[in-house]
């Protein structure tokens, strides 16, 4: 199994601000995933972050307002831009097993909430 | 188009009650995983089991069981004896092959409030 550690756990930020949540891994992995979970709505998946190219965006999230860095095989980061109200949410990391539908192991996710 | 749906928003039962969570899934894909989670009010999501789409045989893990039937596209996860601390959100999910890679496809989930 994966261990992934994320920080900061939660933080509250004032609008316009923006907040960089970090995420390691315990092994080297390929894929990392970032989710966003707003409040009582499920995991949304914002992008793909592949070691050494760009991130993968899903629709209705766009790299200016959601930059991420995937510098080596045990880390990335996202980035948060120009935080209004409507960015607090939950936003977790994630990596998958190392075959194919394995489980996918969470981070414990950072609780965003913007004044 | 993939989807999972869990109808159900939100079920209340007493303790010792069984109770059953739907989950309907749509891929065109023929391999696939399926997985539920829960996430207890701490809010970190904990697996609970993983189901490939070539295995339709059910599982039982103590008082958990799940029903996987190919021919409706459903994977049900029932409770049985259900305890206070099983009071969460329930998330079922897929996993299909797609041009990003393989992240899980997240149904809205099922809010479990368990009192005794």
């Amino acid at each position: 199994s994966a261990v992934i550690s994320q920080k900061p756990s939660r933080d509250i930020c004032q609008r316009g601000t923006s907040l960089t949540i970090q995420c390691q891994v315990d092994s080297q992995v390929t894929m990392m995933f970032w989710y966003r979970q707003q409040p009582g709505q499920s995991l949304t998946l914002i992008a793909t972050a592949n070691q050494g190219s760009e991130a993968t965006y899903e629709s209705g999230f766009v790299i200016d307002k959601f930059p991420i860095s995937r510098p080596n095989l045990t880390f990335s980061t996202l980035t948060v831009s120009n935080m209004s109200p409507e960015d607090s949410s939950i936003y977790l990391c994630s990596v998958l097993g190392p075959r194919w539908g394995t489980e996918a192991f969470f981070g414990q996710g950072t609780r965003l909430t913007v004044v | 188009a993939q989807k999972v749906t869990q109808a159900q928003t939100e079920i209340s039962v007493v303790e010792k009650e069984d109770v059953t969570l739907d989950c309907v899934y749509e891929t065109r894909d023929t391999t696939y995983y399926l997985f539920w989670y829960k996430q207890p009010p701490s809010g970190e999501l904990v697996f609970l089991i993983r189901r490939n789409s070539f295995d339709e045989q059910n599982e039982i893990s103590g008082r958990y069981s799940w029903n996987f039937q190919k021919s409706t596209s459903s994977f049900n996860f029932t409770i049985t004896a259900s305890q206070v601390v099983d009071s969460a959100v329930y998330f079922c999910a897929l996993s299909a092959p797609n041009q990003a890679g393989t992240a899980l496809i997240f149904g809205k989930g099922t809010t479990l409030s368990v009192s005794s």
